[in-house]
């Protein structure tokens, strides 16, 4: 079956700007995080969704901001884009809310100059 | 919150050596901790993973073990060989899919 599918691939922003990202888990599952990935940082949590409720949020400001739609589809947004905001974001689908394999999408690299 | 911190940050071994990654976390409350592989340019994919309630999984050449009293866990990796060399990233998660990733180890094995 398809795996965890992220949209787009690259983007490139200017500061201010704001991007909507897309994920599209895999079919059957409810749960959607994201993350974000820097060199040295890792992997941090931002948030996760489970039937279109936020369940967990992650330690980030107000300017990320995310929701799921009723097919379990997943975007996350991020307003007034800060130099600082670049990196790979990666979303992950799950079966059900409960702890266990995340299934990790190629990832949306954000660039912002 | 949960802190993970990871240990080495970077690692190489001679091919067929084994190979040893280990984890601390803070929160007495984590229950679920997997470890994750990432290749150059791919995403993390789900190697092996264990529950509080168990002390040592092994699949394989790779084995996980978890100490709940000194909250930390390992990963260990026997007869490494090249396709082993990856990022791997241990996670510790007490609700939900809500992870707390340690900063990974750069894992090179040397033919």
């Amino acid at each position: 079956k398809a795996g965890v599918t992220q949209t787009p691939r690259y983007l490139i922003k200017t500061r201010g700007q704001q991007v909507t990202l897309s994920c599209s888990p895999i079919s059957g599952h409810r749960s959607v995080s994201w993350y974000q990935q820097t060199p040295g940082q890792g992997l941090q949590f931002l948030f996760e969704y489970f039937s279109e409720t936020q369940r967990n949020k992650g330690n980030f400001p107000g300017r990320f901001s995310g929701r799921q739609f009723s097919n379990s589809r997943s975007e996350m947004n991020v307003s007034t884009l800060e130099l600082g905001d670049s990196a790979l974001y990666l979303c992950a689908s799950s079966w059900d809310s409960i702890a266990g394999e995340l299934f990790f999408g190629e990832g949306s690299r954000l660039t912002v100059l | 919150g949960e802190n993970v911190e990871q240990h080495p940050s970077t690692l190489s071994v001679q091919e067929g050596d084994s190979a040893v990654i280990k984890c601390t976390y803070s929160d007495s409350a984590s229950n679920y901790f997997p470890w994750y592989k990432q290749e150059l340019g791919k995403r993390p994919q789900l190697i092996i993973d264990i529950r509080s309630n168990v002390g040592e999984k092994k699949d394989q050449r790779i084995a996980v073990t978890l100490n709940k009293t000194a909250k930390h866990f390992s990963l260990h990796i026997t007869e490494t060989q090249p396709e082993d060399s990856a990022v791997y990233f241990c996670a510790a998660s007490k609700t939900g899919n809500q992870f707390y990733f340690g900063t990974g180890t750069s894992l090179t094995v040397i033919p």
